[in-house]
């Protein structure tokens, strides 16, 4: 099983900064790598897949990058709506993982 | 637009049953792979179980260990997961999630989730 190691598990800032999430796999995921933003009682969002495609719908100011073993979210510039729990998730192999998440809260 | 709408969760005792229903609609449902990922109480997301578009192919996660079973009904849009054996770990909001894009050959990223179903195990 491929285990995806989130960091920071916190992250506090104030809106229009900029947040940069990580997350390290144990071994190479072939780029199939996705990240996804949970808010509290709404259903999870896809926001990148493959590393670095944005899904349809997502603004802009989220980019993905990275490779092989590490990958990168970034958040240009929060807005109020960007406070949330984001996962990264690999589906190089089975059974599909995620991460343990990353918390972005008001700063 | 897409939907999807679960059902099926409630309360049960340790070592029994359920069975959770996946509605579809707003989409070719025939085309397209179907999860279950669940998230137990202040935990994070896990992934549970995967079943192809033509229901041909699936996959469970490990810790599933031939308790689950997930199926499919083309003709209804209409997936299942039936859960037997249960135990107070399997506690979740379990969701269903539709792969991202259409006639994947294998499970793709969740392009699609619904609300969720709360399973609760406890005696």
């Amino acid at each position: 099983e491929i285990v995806l190691t989130q960091s920071p598990a916190t992250l506090s800032l104030s809106p229009g900064e900029r947040a940069t999430l990580s997350c390290r796999a144990s071994q190479s995921v072939r780029n199939y790598l996705a990240w996804y933003q949970h808010k509290p009682g709404q259903a999870p969002r896809l926001l990148i897949y493959d590393v670095s495609t944005r899904a349809t719908g997502i603004p802009a100011r989220f980019s993905g990058s990275g490779s092989g073993t590490d990958s990168t979210l970034t958040i240009s510039s929060l807005e109020p709506e960007d406070f949330a729990i984001y996962y990264c998730q690999q589906r190089g192999s089975w059974p599909l993982t995620f991460g343990g998440g990353s918390k972005v809260e008001i700063k | 637009q897409v939907q999807l709408v679960e059902s099926g969760g409630g309360v049960v005792r340790p070592g029994g049953s359920l069975r959770l229903s996946c509605k579809a609609s707003g989409f070719t449902f025939s085309d397209y792979g179907v999860h279950w990922v669940r998230q137990p109480p202040g935990k994070g997301l896990e992934w549970v179980a995967f079943i192809r578009y033509d229901g041909i192919i699936n996959y469970y996660g490990d810790f599933v260990q031939g308790r689950f079973i997930i199926s499919r009904d083309n003709s209804q849009n209409t997936a299942h997961l039936q859960m037997n054996s249960l135990r107070p770990e399997d506690t979740a909001l379990y969701y269903c999630a539709k792969d991202q894009r259409a006639g994947h050959e294998n499970a793709d990223y969740f392009g699609y989730w619904g609300q969720g179903t709360l399973v609760t195990v406890s005696s």
